[in-house]
């Protein structure tokens, strides 16, 4: 297994169109995480899954945010009318269910650019 | 709710000098606390976690911290700084017990190495 696998790296796109990210998270791991970091700050939590359940969404998940993680494995996080406010690193990370094991595995990242 | 203070959004150290990191916590419930890497455009690394199996945490790379209840405290130290620890260091926190729950981070910290 090589970790957590994030797609796109990067994408620039201009603004008003929508965009999608997709998570494949470690194979064994049933929890799945995403978090939005920008430029000089931690990341914040934005929404996490138990398998194929969505536990928790963040206020910073506005309408225009949707994360979807069909048959609990892989995830998109799809992002519609983007603003130039959404500019960012959106971070994905996985973790296995259970309160002996803290581990939670993060992807490389992908930047979003809205011009 | 559970929040960490990072105080120092920038430190300087020259190599071979002693690396403080200070982390600060706030929490009603016992915690679980982190420290973790990131290097440019990259993901997020950890260095090491505190699960309460034991105050003082070593971990990767020649770093430790130690857990200090009694002053809400969880500082990352290195004895002796190497020029490829430059990267931003950010302490995070998840309530013990429950599981992989999300982690809340802080502003991070900038390490600079001076040669």
């Amino acid at each position: 297994d090589t970790g957590v696998s994030q797609d796109p790296r990067h994408k620039i796109t201009k603004r008003g169109q929508n965009v999608t990210f997709r998570c494949d998270p470690i194979s064994e791991h049933n929890r799945l995480y995403w978090y939005r970091q920008t430029l000089g700050q931690g990341p914040e939590f934005l929404t996490y899954f138990q398998n194929e359940a969505q536990l928790e969404k963040s206020r910073l998940l506005s309408d225009r945010f949707s994360a979807e993680r069909p048959k609990g494995s892989f995830s998109t996080l799809e992002i519609q009318r983007t603003e130039q406010g959404d500019s960012a690193m959106y971070l994905c990370a996985s973790s296995p269910r259970g309160s002996e094991n803290y581990g939670y595995t993060f992807g490389s990242g992908t930047r979003l650019t809205v011009v | 709710a559970q929040s960490v203070t990072q105080l120092g959004s920038h430190v300087s150290v020259s190599e071979g000098a002693l690396v403080l990191l200070r982390c600060n916590y706030s929490s009603s419930v016992p915690p679980y606390l982190f420290w973790y890497v990131q290097y440019p455009n990259q993901g997020l690394q950890l260095l090491l976690k505190y699960t309460s199996a034991a105050t003082l945490v070593k971990g990767i790379n020649g770093f430790e911290a130690e857990f200090k209840k009694s002053e809400t405290s969880f500082h990352l130290t290195k004895p002796s700084a190497h020029m490829s620890d430059a990267a931003e260091y950010f302490c995070a926190t998840t309530r013990a017990g429950f599981g992989n729950e999300k982690l809340t981070f802080g502003t991070g910290t900038r390490l600079t190495i001076i040669p």
